[in-house]
Order: structure tokens, then C-alpha cells, then sequence
């Protein structure tokens, strides 16, 4: 199975703050990879797709980047309501797969 | 609008089975997979697999292979999964997701608590 490794585990930031998370997988992947955010008790929702195209509705503060094995998604201006698990999924080889996830919460 | 709606809560004995419901609107169901996924308390999301609405075709999580079985009754939009012999690490938040080869539209969940 594909490998995907993201850190930090969790951070803590201030509200205005840049936040960056990195995602490495195993082999590469391409641009096949899409970050997601999670809060407790709700579905999952979808930020960011094919590794830097924005999904609809989800504001520009988020963005993704990278190829190959080596990803970065940022929050450029951390506000209260980021407050979540965000995860990258590679879509590139079954069985899909996700980081460990990044906590992120308000310092 | 895209709704992908979930059955309720299950709680199940180990060993026994359970089948949950994902019912689809807003959008041409055949076009599109349907991906289950799920998460155990604490623990990250994790992919149980993926069938096409189409033709009815299933890929499984090799972990969950020879337990899980993923329908789809196109008459009424609604997409099925079944996990046979659950034991306890079974319990956890199930999701069915719309697959476009990423998960844009997601169910509710459904919490299904395996206790004896």
C-alpha cells in the first residue's frame, strides 16, 4: 500500500497565523492527492483536489501544492473556525489511502 | 443539491453483520462511484473501498476482503454496505462518500458500536 506520512501530528497557532502541514508518500503519486478537513461528530469535507485546485466554496486562504511524493497544504491566515483534522488522501493505487492527520488548534 | 443520506445507528453483537444504507439525490446516480470509508474512535479515516454505480463493479480494502460486501440498487439511489463477523475494533463512524476520484459530497455517518 501506498505510504503517506504527514506532520505534524498536531500544532498549535494563533488566530492570523500561517499554518503549513507537509504530506510525503511513499512512491510517487503525481499530482493525485486531495486534503481534506474533519471536525468531530461531521463528514469530512474536501478543500483541496489534484493537489492545489481550490473546491468550490472553500475560502482562498486555504491552498495545496507540490508533485511527486512531497506536498504542502497552508492555511495563510488561521481563523477560529480552521479548528479541525486535515488529512491528505493520494488517489493514485488502490487501496486509497490517508496521512495520520494533523490536529489544529487555537493557541 | 448533492445529499447523500445514511442510515441510523447500529449496535451489533461480535460475529454478528451489519448493512448500512447511503441514499443519493441531487444528482445522476449512475454517473458516479460510491466510496465507504470509516473511522474508529481516535484513530484517522480509512478507506473500506469503492463501487461503481454503473456496472456494479467493487474494489476492496485487502484488510477487509472476504468481509465486506458493497451493493447498489440503481431503482431507488441507494448504495449498500455490509460488514460480516464484526468484532469490537469494528465500532467507529461509517461514511459513504460520492467518488469523482476525490470524496466532494459525503453521508452523515452512521456509528456502528460492536459490543457483547
Amino acid at each position: 500500500d501506498m505510504q503517506m506520512t504527514q506532520s505534524p501530528s498536531s500544532l498549535s497557532a494563533s488566530v492570523g497565523d500561517r499554518v503549513t502541514i507537509t504530506c510525503q508518500a511513499s512512491h510517487d503519486i503525481n499530482d493525485y492527492l486531495n486534503w481534506y478537513q474533519h471536525k468531530p461528530g461531521k463528514a469530512p469535507k474536501l478543500l483541496i483536489y489534484d493537489a492545489s485546485n481550490l473546491e468550490t466554496g472553500v475560502p482562498s486562504r486555504f491552498s495545496g501544492s507540490g508533485s511527486g511524493t512531497d506536498f504542502t497544504f497552508t492555511i495563510s491566515s488561521l481563523q477560529a473556525e480552521d479548528i479541525a483534522t486535515y488529512y491528505c488522501q493520494q488517489y493514485e493505487s488502490l487501496p486509497y489511502t490517508f496521512g495520520q492527520g494533523t490536529k489544529v488548534q487555537i493557541k | 443539491q448533492v445529499q447523500l443520506v445514511q442510515s441510523g445507528a447500529e449496535v451489533k453483537k461480535p460475529g454478528a453483520s451489519v448493512k448500512v444504507s447511503c441514499m443519493a439525490s441531487g444528482y445522476i446516480f449512475s454517473s458516479y462511484g460510491i466510496t465507504w470509508l470509516r473511522q474508529a474512535p481516535g484513530q484517522g479515516l480509512e478507506w473500506m473501498g469503492w463501487i461503481s454505480i454503473y456496472n456494479g463493479n467493487t474494489n476492496y480494502a485487502p484488510r477487509l476482503q472476504g468481509r465486506v460486501t458493497m451493493t447498489r440498487d440503481t431503482s431507488t439511489g441507494t448504495a449498500y454496505m455490509e460488514l460480516r463477523g464484526l468484532r469490537s475494533d469494528d465500532t467507529g463512524l461509517y461514511f459513504c462518500a460520492r467518488d469523482i476520484r476525490r470524496f466532494d459530497h459525503w453521508g452523515q455517518g452512521t456509528l456502528v458500536n460492536v459490543s457483547s
